[in-house]
């Protein structure tokens, strides 16, 4: 069992660049969610999917958008990266009635 | 003001202290209330998960949630270098599906040797 793997683990992009961060779980577990942590912040949620097939808006959802591509993958794109993005991205899952596993995380920098 | 408010720290405290993190909140929905760990460059993992109020412990660990003081804690007995870590409180409401997760900052622990 990998867990929850995230890919890349580092990128570095300029302004106005697009990417996409990928995600899966072999857990088998319902929904997934983004996640962002910066200096002071804790960790704020991006978007979430509760099921395959439903994507929701969590608190800072401006400037990403999500697919969920099939139960056990999640993936975050940037359009047009800002430099007020650059931050470490955390995918999570998690079973109905459980708890959220974290993957290892991919860190951004946009100039 | 934020949903939930944690101590930055940094703490710093000796080897074999007790130590305690807390967090405060101000949605009275919350039910579900969790202590994650977090090594320096890794994910979040989980330490510990409560329900409502009251106490759980799991060996050194021990959460503490009072939920008309809109408070919970984290203490840790018999503290080791290898608890150097950043402690994240975090807590959601009843949620069917999906639970979104509302964080504290994190705090920053080092246990001295």
């Amino acid at each position: 069992n990998a867990g929850v793997t995230q890919t890349p683990k580092f990128q570095v992009l300029k302004t106005g660049q697009s990417m996409t961060l990928q995600c899966a779980q072999d857990m088998n577990h319902n929904s997934m969610y983004w996640y962002r942590q910066d200096p002071g912040m804790g960790l704020r949620l991006i978007y979430y999917s509760a099921s395959e097939g439903t994507t929701d808006k969590g608190e800072v959802p401006n400037g990403y958008n999500v697919s969920r591509l099939n139960k056990r993958e999640f993936s975050l794109r940037l359009e047009s990266a800002a430099p007020s993005q650059t931050s470490v991205y955390f995918c999570a899952s998690r079973l109905a009635g459980g708890v959220q596993y974290f993957g290892p995380g991919t860190r951004l920098t946009v100039t | 003001q934020k949903e939930v408010e944690q101590d930055p720290g940094p703490l710093s405290v000796p080897e074999g202290a007790i130590v305690s993190l807390n967090c405060t909140y101000s949605n009275s929905a919350f039910q579900y209330f969790m202590w994650y760990r977090q090594y320096s460059r890794k994910g979040p993992e989980l330490l510990m998960y409560t329900y409502s109020s009251g106490n759980k412990e799991d060996g050194r660990f021990t959460a503490q949630v009072d939920k008309s003081s809109k408070y919970i804690s984290l203490f840790i007995r018999d503290s080791q270098p290898s608890d150097s870590a950043t402690y994240l409180c975090a807590m959601s409401d009843i949620i069917q599906g999906a639970q979104k997760l509302v964080f504290g900052q994190g705090t920053r622990l080092t246990i001295n040797p």
